[in-house]
């Protein structure tokens, strides 16, 4: 039972444009989403994430939205840059994060020169 | 800040030894630690959360008695795979969190486990 769901395993998108990574849920109980970023033979690198107190939240090229009727968030990084280019990853938790975390399958953002 | 870091980076292991995998937080008190295993083009699934100074909780289908966890103090777990069989070959990641800080998990770079 596959309850976060990241439908595209794979995304290309021309440098400097807009990445747009989307991640969909079936749990309501689901109140923290987070999203990673995971380099192959590496850790998952926190990114930012959202409570569903929340609709969006921003750090620098990271844009989180969170659409909670539709049980839905997305990810988008503007400009987009080569180094951008990895699995993203995202999760998510009930009581606000302070239990386990629950991950999608992953996308794979190539970002073209 | 907030570094977790994993020892050994690989390691290769006959069949039925045991390997220890360590989990270290650098720079923050880590009250829980989770374990999850990778397998190649696939999902993190996570193998069990273990709280400082008890006992670890582990997640369905995954075996109490093969894969010890330990958490005997704040900044350090271990996983121990105990008579590893070829199918345990996989990559192990550790993740940390202060429940006094941030709910974002931290994640260790992993361990690649290949067993022969």
């Amino acid at each position: 039972d596959q309850q976060v769901k990241q439908n595209s395993p794979s995304l290309s998108v021309q440098e400097g444009r807009i990445s747009i990574l989307n991640c969909d849920y079936t749990n309501s109980m689901f109140d923290y989403f987070l999203w990673y970023k995971k380099y192959p033979a590496e850790g998952p690198t926190f990114l930012i994430s959202i409570s569903s107190i929340k609709d969006k939240n921003e750090d620098g090229r990271f844009t989180v939205f969170l659409n909670k009727s539709a049980k839905h968030l997305s990810l988008h990084i503007v400009p987009s840059q080569p180094g951008d280019s990895a699995v993203y990853f995202c999760a998510a938790s009930v009581n606000f994060g302070n239990e386990k975390l629950t991950f999608g399958t992953g996308t794979r953002l190539t970002i073209i020169p | 800040g907030a570094v977790v870091s994993q020892h050994p980076s690989r390691v290769i292991c006959k069949s039925g030894t045991s390997v220890k995998i360590e989990c270290r937080s650098l720079d923050f008190q880590a009250t829980t630690m989770f374990w999850y295993r990778q397998f190649p083009k696939q999902s993190l699934m996570l193998m069990a959360t273990s709280n400082e100074g008890s006992k670890a909780t582990y997640e369905q289908g995954v075996e109490k008695d093969k894969f010890l966890i330990n958490h005997a103090s704040l900044t350090l777990s271990t996983l121990t795979v105990t008579s590893a069989h070829p199918e345990d070959s996989s990559f192990y990641i550790c993740s940390a969190r202060d429940y006094r800080g941030p709910p974002e998990q931290f994640f260790g770079p992993g361990t690649r486990l290949t067993v022969l």
